[in-house]
């Protein structure tokens, strides 16, 4: 198999605070995970591609420094959303890579509502 | 530009009422084409991976096709818990990373 947990699995908070979000492949290691975001009744959006031990690729128009990643280890992904707006409001979903297929596990997903 | 199409975007059938999903694609290079089923506020479950053109995999009631142009999800007698949006995306020739280009997802809808 090959499970991906989130962490949380759901959030509320208020605006102009940060939130962290944690991925983590359970049984497998990662050495690219990925981060999206998914609105309502839409497809999955990539947000950016997490490496191991470097720095993330965002996609264009994903601001930087609003959503931080770190990709500490072979096993998790973290995502840092600064200074939450309620426009930042969505389900946010991470993956890992398994094999030489490069097979996409996902997590369950957190919801984050900006109050 | 490397681009995905799903096909329809909404499917309703009765129970025991096969059918199919369309997955288009223009890609340079493919180097897989994967199939996702996603349940209402869950992340995707992975399905099936294609790589050639002729190739075909199965899972229960769920088979998948694939030709140069476009992969096909086939359902045979589906059951309500067959119930979910399922997405389309391709890995293309670009990509040294594993990044994926989805399709919309068609959201299809089985009743008893």
């Amino acid at each position: 198999g090959a499970v991906v947990s989130q962490h949380p699995s759901w959030v509320i908070c208020k605006s102009g605070t940060s939130v962290k979000i944690e991925c983590r492949s359970l049984d497998f290691q990662a050495t690219t995970m990925f981060w999206y975001r998914q609105f309502p009744k839409q497809s999955l959006m990539l947000m950016a591609t997490s490496n191991e031990g470097s720095k993330a690729t965002y996609e264009q128009g994903v601001e930087k420094d609003k959503f931080l990643i770190n990709h500490a280890s072979l096993t998790l992904s973290t995502l840092t959303v600064t200074s939450a707006h309620p426009e930042d409001s969505s389900f946010y979903i991470c993956s890992g890579c398994k094999g030489q297929g490069y097979e996409q596990y996902f997590g369950p997903g957190t919801r984050l509502t900006v109050t | 530009e490397d681009q995905v199409t799903q096909s329809p975007e909404a499917l309703r059938l009765q129970e025991g009422e096969s059918s199919s999903l369309n997955c288009s694609y223009t890609v340079s290079g493919l180097r897989g084409l994967f199939w996702y089923r996603q349940d209402p506020g869950k992340g995707p479950e992975f399905l099936f991976t294609l790589y050639s053109a002729g190739e075909e995999k199965e899972k229960e009631r769920l088979k998948a096709t694939l030709t140069k142009k476009e992969s096909f999800l086939h359902i045979t007698a589906p059951k309500p818990e067959d119930s979910a949006t399922y997405l389309c995306a391709v890995r293309p020739g670009s990509s040294n990373t594993g990044k994926l280009i989805f399709g919309q997802g068609t959201t299809l809808q089985v009743k008893p």
